[in-house]
């Protein structure tokens, strides 16, 4: 599929913000989502966005949408010790049908 | 519970020993597929089926095979399993939308010698 890229590694403090960023190339893409992968375990859906859409909200999480520049990213504010996972960001498009184009994840460490 | 089951969640064999990784949802999904994880790769889509009796080919189906005689199971057959597909395995369902999100299963980690 088309390429989906994020950065490997962040480590941020307890209580910072963090920003995970992604791009991708297929202008296409038309829902964009972000998944948590704690040690272990499954994926777990964190948020989404369609693509008409620039900014969603959800407690502390903040999807931002940049269409023209193909790039997303996820903030989390207040990050704690339990944010550390890893992070998937995820494209889905009509040319696709139903696939999920992933990311190769953002591992996100909080240290106190 | 809405869920996504895989079973086994870990399994050791041995070259060329045929195995199978069940996966059930009970949400009544039309949309199921098969997702590899691998380190430095991320996750690849193996096959997925859109409704019963329908499958297809995703990024790396070589090497496996997928039923789906019912809509709840979605079967995942390694005939004569390699050590280069040691992995961790993903199932996922999805209701038909293509706005409808998908749900994964735990996993299975995979282990071929």
């Amino acid at each position: 599929g088309e390429d989906v890229e994020q950065s490997l590694f962040l480590s941020v403090r307890e209580g910072d913000s963090s920003v995970i960023n992604c791009t991708y190339t297929d202008s296409s893409s038309t829902y964009l989502y972000w998944y948590k992968q704690e040690p272990g375990a499954g994926l777990q859906l964190l948020t989404y966005i369609f693509s008409n859409m620039d900014m969603k909200q959800d407690q502390r999480l903040t999807v931002l949408l940049n269409k023209k520049d193909k790039h997303l990213s996820l903030r989390i504010a207040d990050t704690q010790t339990g944010d550390s996972a890893i992070y998937f960001c995820a494209e889905r498009n009509s040319n696709s049908g139903y696939a999920l184009n992933f990311g190769k994840g953002t591992s996100l460490l909080v240290t106190p | 519970e809405a869920q996504v089951t895989q079973n086994p969640r870990y399994l050791i064999t041995v070259t060329g020993k045929k195995l199978t990784v069940t996966c059930s949802q009970n949400m009544n999904h039309e949309y199921m597929s098969w997702y590899r994880q691998d380190p430095g790769l991320g996750l690849r889509q193996i096959y997925y089926s859109m409704n019963v009796e329908v499958t297809d080919k995703g990024d790396v189906p070589e090497g496996y095979k997928v039923s789906r005689k019912e809509k709840r199971n979605f079967p995942l057959i390694l005939e004569s399993p390699s050590p280069n597909q040691t992995s961790l395995y993903f199932c996922a369902s999805s209701p038909s939308s293509l706005a409808d999100t998908q749900y994964f299963g735990p996993g299975t980690r995979l282990t071929v010698l």
